[in-house]
């Protein structure tokens, strides 16, 4: 089965810095991985994806993630970051399997944007 | 607008009680499911459907129960077996595995046990 460590549950970070969300999976074969943004009492936002192709990922609101599979890790980056970033951030994996449709997800990384 | 529409947004109940949370979808995606959040343990996936009169568990169905009538819906009933019950449950669905793997989210019921 597969799963998702985020490496940091809480990142405090200065408005106009750079932000990095570490996110390891666990997997026999390929995986699909997901970046979803939760912010206070809502749902969960699709940031980017990773099915297969590039490495580079690119997504919504400035946020890039990396895959890469010799270290089995899909960072979350963002260069510089605004007040209305602070959220809760999700790393997610799945099968890309037609008939598994099962989403693992991480336990959640806590970024605070400080003025 | 195409969504997921959960309701209510906050919902109180008694110990001992069951009660069921809605959630509709207009986006005509086959598959649908239910997680539950609780602070610092991430999503966890109650029960999940591919298509209508088929659901199956996930990683922790006891004390829950689903139905899928209609392709657009998807209850969830938390029962008095549920031992904590207390937590934010989130609704979801996807379209197509090949081209559109992603799952959309509701905005989510918080339940609160009193």
């Amino acid at each position: 089965a597969q799963s998702v460590t985020q490496l940091d549950s809480q990142v405090p970070v200065f408005e106009e810095a750079p932000v990095e969300l570490r996110c390891n999976y666990s997997s026999s074969v390929s995986v699909y991985l997901f970046w979803y943004v939760q912010y206070p009492n809502q749902g969960l936002q699709l940031l980017l994806k990773y099915l297969s192709g590039s490495t580079l990922v690119k997504g919504i609101n400035g946020f890039e993630a990396e895959f890469n599979k010799s270290q089995t890790s899909f960072h979350l980056r963002k260069p510089s970051v605004h007040i209305s970033d602070t959220a809760e951030y999700f790393c997610a994996v799945s099968l890309p399997s037609p008939r598994d449709y099962k989403l693992s997800f991480g336990a959640g990384t806590t970024v605070t944007v400080r003025a | 607008d195409g969504g997921i529409t959960q309701s209510p947004k906050y919902l109180f109940r008694k110990e001992g009680q069951n009660v069921t949370l809605s959630c509709e979808q207009n986006l005509n995606h086959d598959a649908m499911y239910w997680y539950r959040q609780d602070p610092g343990q991430g999503l966890r996936l109650i029960y999940y459907s591919q298509i209508v009169n088929d659901f199956q568990k996930g990683d922790i169905a006891e004390g829950y129960s689903v139905s899928r009538e209609k392709k657009e819906s998807f209850p969830l009933t938390v029962t008095s077996a549920q031992k904590n019950p207390t937590a934010f449950y989130l609704c979801a669905s996807s379209i197509d595995r090949s081209r559109r793997p992603e799952a959309f989210f509701g905005q989510g019921t918080r339940l609160t046990v009193v």
